[in-house]
């Protein structure tokens, strides 16, 4: 079957740097996403890869490695507004998207 | 650019009822897919509409059926409501095709309780 793994929670400090990891088992890859998903609210796009590397985007980054199946969301200088869950979700070898649960990122003061 | 929308936004329904939620997706996205999620479980896909024909369906039984129409605005049914059906429906939108195109957009959700 296929699988997306993700830590449920993580806590971290304003300020502070965030690695969130993601783990994948797919019938084929076209390509990784992730997305943030505040309470109550859907989720939004965050950032896309598709080749291994790394890919920055302001304060976030995420990196892929298809040989190992993984990935990871990086969150540097964290605010409080980064509290919310972010997802995992994989295309596969029929374009369709799977989702991981989600981490819930806890951010104290 | 208008985002995706979708109506009703806040929905109670009671068991055995049947409801249809609504979606319209970003202006020239030609895919449609219908997600529920609920607490602890993450996004279920529920079945993806491209040009009016169902393309991709996950694991949820025949109460749950869709539609999409010639404006790319896309309708989804449940009849014979079970108070498991008590979640927030997420429909996307995306361009459709390879690559960053295919990035889905979501609407804000319809959250369904049945009682």
């Amino acid at each position: 079957g296929q699988n997306i793994d993700q830590p449920t929670e993580m806590t971290a400090t304003e300020g502070a740097i965030v690695q969130i990891n993601c783990t994948y088992q797919t019938s084929g890859f076209n390509g990784l996403f992730w997305y943030q998903q505040h309470a109550g609210e859907a989720p939004t796009f965050l950032s896309y890869n598709v080749l291994d590397g790394l890919e920055e985007k302001g304060r976030f980054s995420s990196f892929l490695s298809r040989s190992k199946g993984y990935s990871y969301l990086l969150l540097k200088e964290l605010q409080m507004k980064d509290s919310a869950s972010y997802l995992c979700a994989v295309r596969d070898s029929n374009y369709q998207l799977i989702w991981g649960a989600g981490t819930k990122l806890i951010i104290k003061p | 650019k208008a985002g995706v929308t979708q109506t009703p936004r806040y929905l109670i329904k009671t068991r055995g009822q049947q409801v249809t939620l609504s979606c319209s997706p970003i202006s020239g996205h030609r895919s449609v897919s219908w997600y529920q999620q609920t607490p602890g479980q993450g996004l279920q896909f529920l079945f993806e509409y491209f040009s009016e024909t169902q393309r991709n369906k996950g694991n949820f039984p025949g109460r749950f059926s869709g539609r999409q129409f010639s404006n790319s605005r896309s309708e989804m049914n449940v009849s014979t409501l079970e108070l498991g059906d008590s979640a927030l429906y997420l429909c996307a939108s995306s361009l459709t095709g390879t690559g960053r195109t295919n990035t889905q957009y979501f609407g804000p959700g319809t959250r369904l309780t049945v009682l």
